[in-house]
């Protein structure tokens, strides 16, 4: 499957832990996106990269949220200090090179902070 | 007031039936993404469009650019079609970043 795909799935964790999310995009795709989206609204901007520079960050994120990546290939996601807010579908798209584009999007990570 | 409203935010269906959703958004963009979302969490692009109309097989999708409106039409709607659509909006002078509606659940019953 040649697909954006995003690991894992499912994370339960318990508040204060730390969780890190993975999103592989389409391989010829240089644009990288991370949204969240929780229960009953759309999805909602949290960062963008073109290649392995991250060009933008959403005022959502606060100081516990990084994001990068390293290669411009997959990227990372890390939630330090989980809170229950953080509970949400965290989503990865992709598009290629050019714009605006197409988007393509991962399955999603649904993270439930305990 | 969010900037991408869509109507009306639940819809049900008998199979067959025309299907129309709305969308309405108050900043100038670039470009305008219709997505459906199943149950689980997979969001598929269906249409990006930034004029006139387009056509996938049951699925049309027009905008008006003037009136900042754009409309997703099902013909012969059918259970499968049941998912969640969302509309999201490039904002003019971003060729990047998406600003989402809340979706719009259509549950098509046979």
């Amino acid at each position: 499957d040649t697909g954006v795909s995003q690991d894992p799935r499912h994370k339960i964790t318990k508040r204060g832990q730390n969780v890190t999310f993975r999103c592989d995009p389409i391989s010829e795709h240089n644009r990288l996106y991370w949204y969240r989206q929780t229960l009953g609204q759309g999805p909602e901007f949290l960062t963008y990269f073109q290649n392995e520079a991250q060009l933008e960050k959403s005022r959502l994120l606060s100081d516990r949220f990084s994001a990068e990546r390293p290669k411009g290939s997959f990227s990372t996601l890390e939630i330090q200090r989980t809170e229950q807010g953080d509970s949400a579908m965290y989503l990865c798209a992709s598009s290629p090179p050019g714009g605006p584009g197409e988007l393509f999007f991962g399955e999603g990570s649904r993270l439930t902070v305990l | 007031k969010n900037e991408v409203e869509q109507s009306p935010q639940n819809l049900t269906a008998q199979e067959g039936e025309f299907i129309t959703i709305n969308c309405s958004y108050s900043v100038g963009i670039s470009a305008l993404h219709w997505l459906q979302q199943h149950p689980g969490g997979g969001i598929v692009s269906l249409f990006m469009l930034s004029s006139g109309k387009k056509k996938h097989g049951r699925l049309i999708a027009t905008i008006n650019i003037q009136e900042k409106h754009s409309s997703l039409h099902i013909t012969a709607s059918h259970p499968r079609d049941s998912a969640v659509y969302i509309c999201a909006v490039y904002r003019g002078g971003s060729n990047y970043k998406l600003t989402f509606g809340k979706g719009t659940l259509l549950t098509v019953n046979p």
